[in-house]
Parts: C-alpha cells; structure tokens; sequence
C-alpha cells in the first residue's frame, strides 16, 4: 500500500547503544523529514532532506544522524541512545518544500524507548 | 520568529455540540497555516491548509477554520462534535517565503474529549 511506512514502530533499547529508526515512502516525494514529539513541545524537527544525498539540520540533531541514498528512504540512527532521546519519532515527506505551503504526510510513529 | 500558541491545552464537549480549537500565531511574512489531527498511536493527518487564498479554509470531517489576520488567530471549529473527533489538534505555521529554511512550527496540541 503507498503511503510511509516506519519501522520498528516500538523499539525499547539501552542507554549507549545504536539504534536506527527506518522509513520508507512510496510517492518518490522530494522532501523527508524527522520529528520527535514530547509533551510540552509539539514536534520538533530534527533533520530533513531536499532529495537523495542532501540532508540538513532542524532545530534538535544533536545525537542523531541521518543519511539519504535513496530518494524513498530515510533513517534516522542514534549513534549512542540517551535517555533523553526517548520520544515518538515521525518521519514525513512532501513533494516540494514546506515553505511553498505543500502538504507533508507523515508515517504513523516509532516508539523508542531508552533505559 | 515565528511561532503558534494553542490557547487551550485540552477541551472537552458533548457530542453533538460545537468544536472551537483556538489558534494564535506570529510570523513575519504571509504565513502558511495548517491544523493537523493525531488520533492515538497514529500518525498526523492533515485537517486542511491556508496558503493566502481563502480565509475560511474548509478541511475534512466537516472541521473548518478561519484566518484572521488582525487578530493573528486561525481558531478551528465545527459544528457538531462526533465521538470519533477525540483526538490531539496541532495547529502550525510555516513561513512561506522560506527564509527560515523548510520547517514547521507546531504548537503543543489541544487534545479534544467528547463527552457522550
């Protein structure tokens, strides 16, 4: 079915370790996004992507790094996991960039949980 | 700098009673606005989008909303509740000239009960 899709969608893993959040879309969308939500803060952006091997920074990378060399796919890994980065993390795509007012369409979540 | 308050953190109505989600923003340009619906352990769905064009903006499942630029508030509302409205509301802003590189800002959610 088209859409995007994360995995895992619950994941719990000890504080030190590496962890990789996968996503993957299927409308060949130009833009990919990674947000984590907490309460008291929304979502936050952590990295994004304009198209296969050009990534950026949001507004919370530290302790994540993502790559792109596919257009449908973008994981988010956690070198070393704090429990801070425990959160639900969303992966979204767009056809063209937010600031052209485009829809972006986000995955259904990846529970990660750092003890 | 841009940024969006929802003013209530949580609402609770009855069914069958009318919805208003309420909305506040700040951005220096024309902004982009959306509201965006996240039932439990799902993703976010869009609810609708203002991009200039209109300033009553209607979405889906009957939800519209208003932008209003003297009072800086894009408040969401609609009719008459349904049980399977529950769910957390985002309002967000995006800048639509891209100064401030592709980003969204949300608030912080207005999770909406539904009495029966």
């Amino acid at each position: 079915d088209a859409g995007i899709t994360q995995s895992p969608r619950y994941k719990i893993t000890e504080t030190g370790r590496q962890v990789t959040l996968m996503c993957h879309q299927t409308w060949s969308h130009s833009y990919m996004f990674w947000y984590r939500q907490d309460l008291g803060h929304g979502l936050r952006l952590i990295y994004y992507s304009a198209a296969a091997d050009i990534t950026d920074k949001g507004e919370v990378p530290d302790g994540y790094v993502v790559s792109r060399s596919k257009t449908e796919n973008f994981p988010l890994t956690l070198e070393s996991a704090t429990r801070s980065q425990t959160s639900v993390y969303f992966c979204a795509s767009s056809a063209q960039g937010i600031s052209s007012g485009n829809t972006i369409y986000f995955g259904e979540g990846s529970w990660l949980t750092v003890v | 700098a841009q940024s969006v308050t929802q003013l209530d953190s949580h609402v609770s109505v009855s069914e069958g009673t009318p919805v208003l989600l309420r909305c506040n923003y700040s951005s220096s340009y024309s902004p982009s606005l959306f509201w965006y619906v996240q039932h439990p352990n799902k993703g976010l769905q869009l609810l609708l989008k203002y991009t200039s064009a209109a300033t009553l903006v209607k979405g889906i499942n009957g939800f519209e909303a208003e932008f209003k630029k003297s009072e800086t508030s894009f408040h969401l509302t609609k009719p008459s509740a349904h049980m399977s409205d529950a769910a957390e509301y985002f309002c967000v802003v995006s800048d639509l000239y891209g100064g401030a590189t592709n980003k969204l800002i949300f608030g912080t959610g207005t999770l909406l009960a539904v009495q029966p």
